[in-house]
């Protein structure tokens, strides 16, 4: 048990629409970070949240964007979805910034049609 | 950035046999953890090591930050243990960066 979960754990999209893809972390996780994984490979960083502002982002464009409320739960957003997006889209909560054990959701598997 | 490789990138073992994984990094890093990703996807938590020694079980770790690298010792193997195992370090800054991984198969 992780203590993050995330939703919906599947779903199917056809390019050009938006998705949001949820998470919900346990107390005390004050970071939140996103993570693309695609087929076959290791899992990349999206960005990071702390105290509910974005902390760093990686290599990922604007259509790309996130937030973070005070009750531990968190929102991806994907606009303009490309066949390149589908992926497993991975949440991690932390206690601190730049220290501290992550844990992972089960992710959500997103498929652009 | 920091690049971390992985090695092997597959590794197939007979139930009951043991094997070691390899995590090189290529900068001082101050947060290092091991990770096995069952086949739904779940990234379950192994070790949390920037440094020193820890076990669990028939699983133990080894990171030597001087040198740059981490070891992952899988003892007396059993077929729940096949997945990818990935290695995931962060410099400084507030992202994980994740090697390739190995992937594991255990035969029984």
């Amino acid at each position: 048990e992780t203590g993050v979960t995330q939703s919906p754990t599947h779903l199917i999209k056809t390019r050009g629409q938006q998705v949001t893809l949820r998470c919900s972390s346990q107390s005390g996780h004050n970071t939140v970070s996103w993570y693309q994984q695609a087929l076959g490979q290791g899992p990349q960083f999206i960005f990071q949240y702390y105290r509910e502002e974005e902390n760093g982002r990686g290599n990922f464009p604007p259509r790309f964007s996130g937030l973070q409320f005070p009750n531990y739960s968190s929102e991806l957003n994907v606009n303009a979805l490309e066949l390149d997006d589908s992926a497993l889209y991975l949440c991690a909560g932390g206690p601190g910034l730049n220290t501290g054990e992550l844990f992972f959701g089960e992710g959500s598997r997103l498929t652009v049609l | 950035g920091i690049q971390v490789e992985q090695s092997p990138p597959d590794l197939i073992l007979q139930e009951g046999a043991n094997s070691t994984l390899r995590c090189n990094f290529s900068d001082s890093v101050n947060n290092l953890q091991w990770f096995h990703q069952n086949p739904w996807g779940q990234l379950i938590n192994l070790f949390y090591i920037p440094s020193g020694t820890k076990q669990n079980g028939r699983l133990s770790a080894t990171t030597v930050a001087t040198e740059r690298y981490s070891l992952l010792y899988i003892s007396s193997s059993q077929t729940t243990d096949s997945g990818v195992y990935f290695c995931a370090v962060k410099a400084a800054g507030n992202k994980l960066t994740f090697g390739g991984g190995t992937r594991v198969l255990v035969k029984p």
